[in-house]
């Protein structure tokens, strides 16, 4: 069964960083590529970043372009996203989730990063 | 970035009734849009990819149809755990985007 298991956020002061891993198991991680998608509270959903299956290709939501790095280590099944310069609207709930067929296959249960 | 405007923004159904979300993309995207069912304080979950393709698992009285710029979601008979908000996804171009939501809400 696949499960991807995010870490845990926490609250953070403006300009300030955060490393959020994504722990994945159930299939074949280094055949997949792993997205973030975040959601401000009461908001709807935004994807972030994107990251593919092999770290070749990486893509980014413009507004974080240059501020969260997207990685992955395939020899651990994870996938990170550093943020950092941290600002209040990127207070969300973020999300990781599995590339399928032209979706989102499966998601994690998600982890609130409060910047305040 | 591709525009995904969905409507309507929120719906009063009943159970039993037909509901029907659309979604209008900025510029074509084939049929490459997706469709997913987020309860409150859950994660999404997939509904339908491929603009029409539903995963193993999802009833069948989901549906989706549409390609180019205009999309639809139906729900042929509403039961009581299809109460959630709905949002559609494309997949064309980066950056990817969703639409804004549609709620559906017990009439």
């Amino acid at each position: 069964q696949v499960h991807l298991v995010e870490s845990e956020g926490g609250v953070v002061q403006p300009g300030g960083s955060l490393r959020l891993s994504c722990a994945t198991s159930g299939f074949t991680f280094s055949r997949y590529g792993i997205h973030w998608v975040r959601q401000a509270p009461g908001k709807g959903l935004e994807w972030v970043a994107y990251i593919r299956f092999d770290g070749s290709n990486k893509f980014y939501l413009d507004s974080v372009k240059g501020r969260f790095t997207i990685s992955r280590d395939n020899s651990k099944n994870t996938v990170h996203l550093q943020l950092t310069s941290l600002r209040a609207e990127d207070t969300a709930i973020y999300y990781c989730a599995k590339g399928g067929v032209a979706s989102f296959e499966y998601w994690g249960q998600g982890t609130l990063v409060t910047v305040s | 970035a591709i525009q995904l405007t969905q409507s309507p923004s929120s719906v009063s159904a009943s159970v039993g009734d037909r509901v029907t979300i659309t979604c209008r993309a900025s510029r074509d995207i084939t049929t490459d849009l997706a469709w997913y069912q987020q309860k409150p304080g859950k994660a999404p979950t997939l509904l339908i990819h491929d603009a029409s393709n539903l995963p193993g698992g999802v009833p069948s009285r989901f549906s989706g149809s549409g390609s180019g710029t205009d999309f639809t979601l139906t729900i042929s008979s509403l039961q009581p755990d299809d109460f959630a908000t709905y949002y559609c996804q494309q997949f064309n171009n980066y950056p990817l985007t969703f639409g804004g939501g549609t709620r559906v809400e017990i009439k």
